[in-house]
């Protein structure tokens, strides 16, 4: 039982250059959701999804797009980087709402 | 406007010596109140959930309590494997999936 998992763990890229982030859970999960931890500001939502199919906004959608196509993974892309997208997110995951939430890892992402 | 405040941003201790942190929160109505901890590197871990005033919860050397304004988190006779950033999170009363909010969090350190 791996939990929640995210790759990559590290990346570097350039200005306007486009990446996708993977999240996966094995816990057969109905709620995920992307974070970005920035110092000093805590965690904030970018997206999440209550189920297979559903995305929705968070608190800073700006810049990102997701996309749920099967239960255990939920994708976060990057269509043209900016500077202020280098944080580190972080991809986490519960049963169902108002329940604590798993997280994985977290990809380090430095955009040039 | 809903807030969490933690304080300190950062606490030093001597191992042994005990201490509490603080999770000042304002929401319209709270549904759970969530205390996590997080390793350098690493996802935040789940620790507790407090759903009302005057709740407590244990594990090992932690203890949380709840009131209807602020929630503390306890730490008896401290050892340096308990450095980390604790976070607090708030989720409110009918909200949608979207409304947890962090507090950025206190780093403790304990020196042996």
């Amino acid at each position: 039982n791996a939990g929640v998992t995210q790759t990559p763990k590290f990346r570097v890229l350039k200005t306007g250059q486009s990446m996708t982030l993977l999240c996966a859970q094995d816990m057969n999960h109905e709620y995920m959701y992307w974070y970005r931890q920035d110092p000093g500001m805590g965690l904030r939502l970018i997206h999440y999804s209550v189920g297979e199919g559903t995305t929705a906004k968070g608190e800073v959608p700006d810049g990102y797009n997701v996309s749920r196509l099967k239960k255990q993974n939920f994708l976060l892309g990057l269509e043209s980087a900016a500077p202020s997208q280098t944080s580190v997110y972080f991809c986490a995951s519960t049963p169902s709402w108002g329940n604590e939430q798993f997280f994985g890892p977290g990809t380090r992402l430095t955009v040039l | 406007e809903d807030q969490v405040t933690q304080s300190p941003e950062a606490l030093r201790l001597q191992e042994g010596e005990s201490s509490s942190l603080n999770c000042s929160y304002t929401v319209s109505g709270l549904r759970g109140l969530f205390w996590y901890r997080q390793d350098p590197g690493k996802g935040p871990e789940f620790l507790f959930t407090l759903y009302s005033a005057g709740e407590e919860k244990e594990k090992e050397r932690l203890k949380a309590t709840l009131t209807k304004k602020e929630s503390f988190l306890h730490i008896t006779a401290p050892k340096p494997e308990d450095s980390a950033t604790y976070l607090c999170a708030v989720q409110a009363r009918g909200s949608s999936a979207s409304k947890i909010i962090f507090g950025s969090g206190t780093r403790l350190s304990i020196r042996p």
